[in-house]
């Protein structure tokens, strides 16, 4: 079982360019949820899913958007991307007792 | 939106002390969970506490949530190098699910 994946590991990105980060989840887990970590501020979350067909904005959603077409998959697309989205990435899904288990995380440079 | 506020932000301590991580907020919790997070990966649980209170216990670890579900604590006993790392804490008020996280507590215990 491989649980969460996330692709890419990292990524250089030019001002202005549309970029899709994947996350899929093996756990058949309802929720979904992508955070943002960033020093000094901690995880910030973006978007959430209950379930497939549903999303939901978080605490920082401006600039970001996300589908969920299948239990599995849960993409975070930037339309047009800017420095300020340089971050971590985290995809995370929700098991038992609100456990949240999170993918490796995709690491974004914007330029 | 609900803070958790941790305290210390950075901790360097010698291999064998003991150590104290607090996480405290105003609102109050349906759970709170405490995570680990190492340089490069993912944050991962180490545990839930959900009742006012309650007190668990891993290994040399003790987490303890305040009766009145507004704080909590991580204890750590004897402190080993391999403790080192990014303490998280993260409640649920109950509503969507969707964790708000604290900023983290940097733990650096050297040899």
């Amino acid at each position: 079982i491989a649980g969460i994946t996330q692709a890419p590991t990292s990524q250089i990105l030019a001002a202005g360019r549309r970029m899709t980060l994947r996350c899929t989840q093996d756990m058949r887990h309802n929720a979904m949820y992508w955070y943002r970590q960033d020093l000094g501020l901690g995880l910030r979350l973006i978007h959430y899913s209950n379930t497939a067909g549903t999303t939901g904005k978080g605490e920082v959603p401006d600039g970001y958007s996300v589908s969920r077409a299948n239990t599995d998959d849960f993409p975070l697309t930037l339309a047009s991307a800017v420095p300020s989205q340089t971050s971590v990435y985290f995809c995370a899904s929700r098991g038992l007792q609100e456990t949240q288990y999170f993918g490796p995380g995709t690491r974004l440079l914007v330029l | 939106t609900q803070l958790l506020e941790q305290s210390p932000q950075f901790l360097s301590i010698q291999e064998g002390e003991n150590l104290t991580v607090y996480c405290n907020s105003s609102s109050v919790f349906s759970s709170l969970q405490w995570y680990r997070q190492e340089p490069g990966e993912g944050p991962v649980l180490l545990v839930t506490v959900v009742t006012g209170g309650e007190v668990k216990k891993l290994k040399r670890l003790t987490f303890q949530f305040g009766d009145a579900r507004k704080d909590s604590s991580l204890h750590i006993t004897a402190a080993q190098t391999g403790d080192t790392g990014l303490y998280l804490c993260a409640g649920d008020v109950g509503s969507n699910y969707k964790l708000t996280f604290g900023k983290g507590t940097l733990l650096t215990v050297n040899p």
